[in-house]
């Protein structure tokens, strides 16, 4: 078993609509967590840190639960540039250990 | 500027070649990591260094070498190139410690003929 997972998606969405993300770890010792941004053919971008109970910057949200081991990213009023894969990683032994990927299509 | 950056951005070499991708921080990060992302896989680590001088295996080591004789550089060096190393490299530094947010260089595409 992988040790973090993500659906690989795509996640087709309108413009405006509310998408979420989930990402399971099986690491439990981890204390960090994150969300990357990658466009095709691009490095991975961070885009957010998850500590303790989350964070939010702007229409992103990121959430953690310790208990069932999983971290949500939710996008608010996406938009066709918010278009791209979303990577979660978790930072157990300050090694980073990345999902797949979740495909985010956001059509007009 | 400063930064990671990862040379070359494309390369294709021969079956059998050893080949090195380069890999250079100026943050003065303390450590620093190897992956390789295709299709269906995600981002493998493949080495890792803790400090100038430590090294260690990620993932998936095999057929890799690396070095870290100064901290702002970690070359990875393909012994014996082959196909199935035809991937995107991708190097990234973090400071280390219980955040340890990782930066990505440019990544360096590598085809295998």
């Amino acid at each position: 078993r992988k040790e973090v997972e993500q659906d690989p998606g795509p996640f087709n969405v309108p413009e405006g609509a509310t998408v979420a993300f989930n990402c399971t770890y099986s690491n439990s010792a981890s204390q960090s967590f994150f969300w990357y941004r990658q466009d095709c053919r691009k490095e991975p971008k961070l885009l957010m840190s998850v500590y303790s109970s989350g964070n939010e910057d702007g229409r992103f949200t990121a959430q953690l639960n310790r208990a069932s081991q999983y971290i949500s990213l939710l996008i608010r009023d996406s938009k066709l540039s918010d278009s791209a894969t979303y990577l979660c990683a978790s930072g157990g032994s300050y090694i980073p250990t990345f999902g797949r990927g979740t495909s985010l299509i956001v059509h007009p | 500027d400063a930064g990671i950056t990862q040379s070359p951005r494309y390369k294709i070499t021969e079956t059998g070649r050893q080949v090195t991708l380069m890999c250079h921080q100026t943050w003065s990060h303390s450590y620093m990591f190897w992956y390789r992302q295709d299709l269906g896989h995600g981002l493998r680590l493949i080495y890792y260094s803790a400090a100038a001088d430590i090294t260690d295996k990620g993932e998936v080591p095999d057929g890799y070498v690396v070095s870290r004789s100064k901290t702002e550089n970690f070359p990875l060096t393909l012994e014996s190139a082959t196909r199935s190393q035809t991937s995107v490299y991708f190097c990234a530094s973090s400071e280390g410690g219980a955040g340890g947010e990782a930066f990505f260089g440019q990544g360096t595409r590598l085809t295998v003929v």
